[in-house]
């Protein structure tokens, strides 16, 4: 049971330059979100999906795009990269209601720099 | 506009001494609140949560307390540990079965040996 894993770990790209980031998930959980954390900023949500075919965006969408692949896959792409977009990503997953609702599973991130 | 605020960026306690970690919110509508722990290079670890109808939550050495009048949680930690020095994530959440969470900006607890 590996829980949520995240492709790559480590990335360097050229401004303007396109990068998927792959998140997966084995616990079968239903809902799964991408966030970016920026030093003194916390957590910000970028965007979630709460079940399969369906994706909504979260406080901080502009420059990505997302594909809930199936149940266990949730992609983030970055289609042109900015400096913006250096930042450390986390993929999560939660079963949403019942047990352990709000408890979110995080993958280990993707450090991402942007030059 | 950052609805919930931890303002203490760290936080150093001697070992086995109680660490005491803060989180103000301002959106009356949040419902529910969860910490969460993170170490370097890995992501974030759900600790323990709490919902607006309780005042007090506790699992083993942590105890999460609510005032919704003061919009304020804490986070106990007793005894605090050296494997407690960690990021500190509070987290909050409008009402149930809403599953869009709010972070706090995170504060880094360090527990001197």
């Amino acid at each position: 049971n590996a829980g949520v894993t995240q492709t790559p770990k480590f990335q360097v790209l050229k401004t303007g330059q396109s990068m998927t980031l792959q998140c997966a998930q084995d616990m079968n959980h239903n809902s799964m979100y991408w966030y970016r954390q920026d030093p003194g900023m916390g957590l910000r949500l970028i965007y979630y999906s709460a079940s399969e075919g369906t994706t909504d965006k979260g406080e901080v969408p502009n420059g990505y795009n997302v594909s809930r692949l199936n149940k266990r896959e949730f992609s983030l792409r970055l289609e042109s990269a900015a400096p913006s977009q250096t930042s450390v990503y986390f993929c999560a997953s939660s079963d949403g209601w019942g047990q352990g609702w709000g408890e979110q599973y995080f993958g280990p991130g993707t450090r991402l720099t942007v030059t | 506009d950052q609805q919930v605020k931890q303002n203490s960026p760290s936080l150093s306690v001697q070992e086995g001494r109680i660490s005491i970690l803060n989180c103000d919110y301002t959106n009356s509508m949040f419902d529910y609140f969860l910490w969460y722990k993170k170490y370097p290079a890995e992501g974030p670890t759900f600790l323990i949560s709490i919902s607006s109808i309780k005042d007090k939550n506790e699992d083993g050495r942590f105890t999460v307390f609510l005032n919704k009048s003061a919009k304020h949680l804490s986070l106990h930690i007793v005894p605090s540990q050296p494997g407690d020095s960690a990021v500190y994530f509070c987290a909050a959440s409008p009402t149930f079965g809403n599953e869009k969470l709010t972070f706090g900006t995170g504060t880094r607890l360090t527990i001197i040996p």
